[in-house]
């Protein structure tokens, strides 16, 4: 099994910067893929492959991977990223999520 | 547009089983890796199986080993899931999402809106 680690909650104000971490054994040897998902809603697609961002998502999202961490930031914080932010990553033929963090924004 | 619509979820009892199924459109169906991931009542994503573009390779997760079973028609564009012997901790709203790609490595791209399942007596 795979374990990956989150911050339980990261707050922001309003136009800083949000860093939220996902940490793993040899994360940077692997594909590590970023969901966002608000109340209610399906998960959302904002960053594959460590740093590469899907058409439609925001400049102000992006990420990086470093020694055993990887890390998505969002830029330029408004209320309407907050949400829960899950990293994912593939190993031994099993799909691993981490336990979700939520980001408020005040 | 990429579309993913899933069914059949309900209130079981336990014990009981449920065929969910998630429709497609918008995309080769055919080409792409796909997976059921769910997330229980207040709690993360928790990866279910996955079940490769042609179905010839399929995996689930071990919470699920043996009581599932993730299947595919490329002639109708649908995914499945078989789910046997319900236990209450199978209590979730189910996704179908799309794999980016053939790699197992790749990310979903694309989910459904969800299915929800109730276990309960």
């Amino acid at each position: 099994s795979y374990e990956l680690t989150q911050p339980l909650s990261v707050s922001v104000a309003p136009g800083q910067t949000a860093n939220i971490t996902c940490g793993g054994d040899n994360i940077g040897t692997k594909h590590v893929h970023w969901y966002q998902q608000k109340p209610g809603q399906a998960p959302v697609l904002v960053i594959y492959r460590g740093s590469h961002r899907p058409s439609g998502v925001p400049e102000r999202f992006s990420g990086s991977i470093s020694g055993n961490t990887a890390t998505l930031t969002i830029s330029r914080a408004q209320a309407g990223d907050e949400a829960d932010y899950y990293c994912q990553v593939y190993d031994s033929s099993t799909v691993f999520f981490g336990p979700g963090a939520t980001v408020t924004v005040l | 547009q990429v579309q993913l619509v899933e069914s059949g979820g309900g209130v079981v009892q336990p014990g009981g089983f449920l065929r969910l199924s998630c429709a497609t459109s918008g995309f080769t169906f055919s080409t792409y890796g796909m997976h059921w991931v769910r997330q229980a009542p207040g709690k993360g994503l928790e990866w279910v199986a996955s079940i490769r573009d042609d179905g010839s390779d399929y995996h689930h997760a071990a919470s699920v080993q043996g009581r599932f079973l993730i299947s595919r028609d490329n002639s109708r564009n649908t995914l499945y899931l078989q789910m046997d012997s319900l236990r209450v901790e199978d209590t979730a709203l189910y996704f179908c999402a799309k794999q980016r790609g053939w790699l197992a490595t790749d990310d979903l791209d694309f989910w459904g809106q969800g299915t929800l399942v109730t276990v309960s007596s």
